[in-house]
């Protein structure tokens, strides 16, 4: 699987979108973009995933560049309760490798 | 649906006892992983299961952990004997399908060997 690299943390203001990215240059053909969350204490919980096209559902829009090396997941209206690590993984495995992730700190 | 279920929540115990940690997967799902989370290691996969047999251990860490899954709505995962280092948070996944990388988590089992 593809290795992914995102930031270590990052900051939001309530009520802003949060944009998170996701470099994945190595990535494959058949192998697709996943994220997850993990918020403190549970967890982690699927929010969205792609191939080539954006996707959007009721969490989250992923972007995915053309070339496929790079991603971002926004979250349109982040609220305190979106606080949390976010992984970026690609696979196609059917095996999620969870790296460090991103630190997503949404603010007052 | 009321998710996937691990219990127990919490486990204390003294090196050298055996741990067993209960899964209960969503009904219908045909997959079940087995995941180990540390500060030091971060999330690792131990084991995955589908339809009832096990794929890939390649992710256990020693003969002392060992997996079961007899039947497609439970599972446990046992250490025997426990030592201070598999302190750690213990998740269980499930998915619906093979390769679907759509996996729904467990609350987790907390795990502190003394």
């Amino acid at each position: 699987d593809a290795k992914t690299t995102q930031p270590t943390s990052m900051d939001c203001a309530e009520g802003r979108a949060a944009n998170l990215p996701c470099n994945h240059s190595t990535i494959s053909g058949n192998e697709y973009v996943y994220w997850y969350r993990q918020i403190h204490s549970q967890g982690p919980q699927y929010i969205i995933h792609g191939l080539k096209n954006n996707e959007t559902n009721e969490m989250a829009s992923l972007i995915i560049t053309e070339d496929r090396k790079s991603s971002t997941l926004i979250l349109p209206h982040a609220t305190l309760r979106d606080t949390a690590v976010y992984y970026c993984i690609v696979t196609s495995q059917g095996n999620l490798i969870f790296g460090k992730g991103t630190k997503l700190s949404v603010k007052p | 649906d009321a998710g996937v279920i691990q219990s127990p929540r919490h486990e204390v115990t003294e090196m050298g006892q055996e741990v067993t940690l209960r899964c209960k997967p969503i009904s219908g799902h045909n997959s079940l992983f087995w995941y180990r989370q540390t500060m030091m290691r971060g999330l690792e996969l131990l084991i995955y299961f589908n339809n009832n047999v096990p794929i890939d251990d390649s992710g256990m860490p020693e003969d002392r952990f060992s997996a079961k899954m007899p039947n497609a709505s439970f599972s446990t995962l046992k250490i025997q004997p426990s030592e201070p280092r598999d302190s750690a948070v213990y998740f269980c996944a499930s998915s619906p399908a093979t390769g679907e990388e759509t996996q729904y988590f467990g609350p987790g089992t907390r795990l502190l060997v003394l």
